[in-house]
């Protein structure tokens, strides 16, 4: 079992849709984790921390269910500019010297006029 | 002013030969890394110091060589090339923090390597 899944995708959506992302990692020991965005030929980019609170930001909203093991990403009103591979990241240890990201292969989202 | 720089932006060798690639960070992170990006764009860790000395070294075959020669700066040397080191190389840098969400990884652009 891969250490963090996603759906690759592509999902296809008009502008204006609403989208969810779903992901789910192997180590239940994960302390943190992220949604990072790549577009294409360019390096990953964060977009939001995921607290075990559940946060938003904009249109915007990451959920974690630690008991599930289970990370979603919601986006609301997609803009074209919101085209992108959205990475699915866990780390393993909170914090320390021993930093380390495991990235999940990312889910290709195009959002169509 | 850009906050992880990788140099070169592209590489195009032949098979057999030694190529290094070079990253600095200006964010005053103690903690370096050197990411491969294969065909099927899945990313994954290769290196990590922290404050020059080697913390993570996964699976890498030993023709590739990290080097710190101080906390703002971790270098690739890959020695022999081979075609199935063709991939894009992503350098990234962090602050050591146990607070949730904070150990945020900030990325160069990459540097696309192709051998030929």
């Amino acid at each position: 079992r891969k250490e963090v899944e996603q759906d690759p995708g592509p999902f296809n959506v008009p502008e204006g849709a609403t989208v969810a992302f779903n992901c789910t990692y192997s180590n239940s020991a994960s302390q943190s984790f992220f949604w990072y965005r790549q577009d294409c030929r360019k390096e990953p980019k964060l977009l939001m921390s995921v607290y075990s609170s559940g946060n938003e930001d904009g249109r915007f909203t990451a959920q974690l269910n630690r008991a599930s093991q289970y990370i979603s990403l919601l986006i609301r009103d997609s803009k074209l500019s919101d085209s992108a591979t959205y990475l699915c990241v866990v780390n393993p240890f909170y914090g320390g010297a021993t930093n380390k990201l495991i990235f999940g292969t990312g889910t290709l989202l195009a959002v169509q006029p | 002013d850009t906050a992880v720089s990788q140099t070169p932006k592209y590489l195009v060798t032949q098979m057999g030969n030694d190529k290094s690639i070079k990253c600095e960070q200006n964010l005053g992170h103690d903690t370096m890394y050197w990411y491969k990006q294969d065909s099927k764009k899945f990313l994954k860790i290769m290196f990590s110091y922290n404050n020059k000395e080697l913390i993570i070294n996964e699976t890498v075959p030993n023709r590739f060589s990290p080097k710190s020669p101080d906390k703002a700066h971790l270098n690739l040397h890959i020695n022999s090339l081979e075609l199935g080191d063709s991939a894009v190389y992503f350098c990234a840098s962090s602050s050591r923090t146990g607070e949730e969400g904070k150990n945020i990884q900030y990325f160069g652009a990459g540097t696309r390597l192709s051998v030929l």
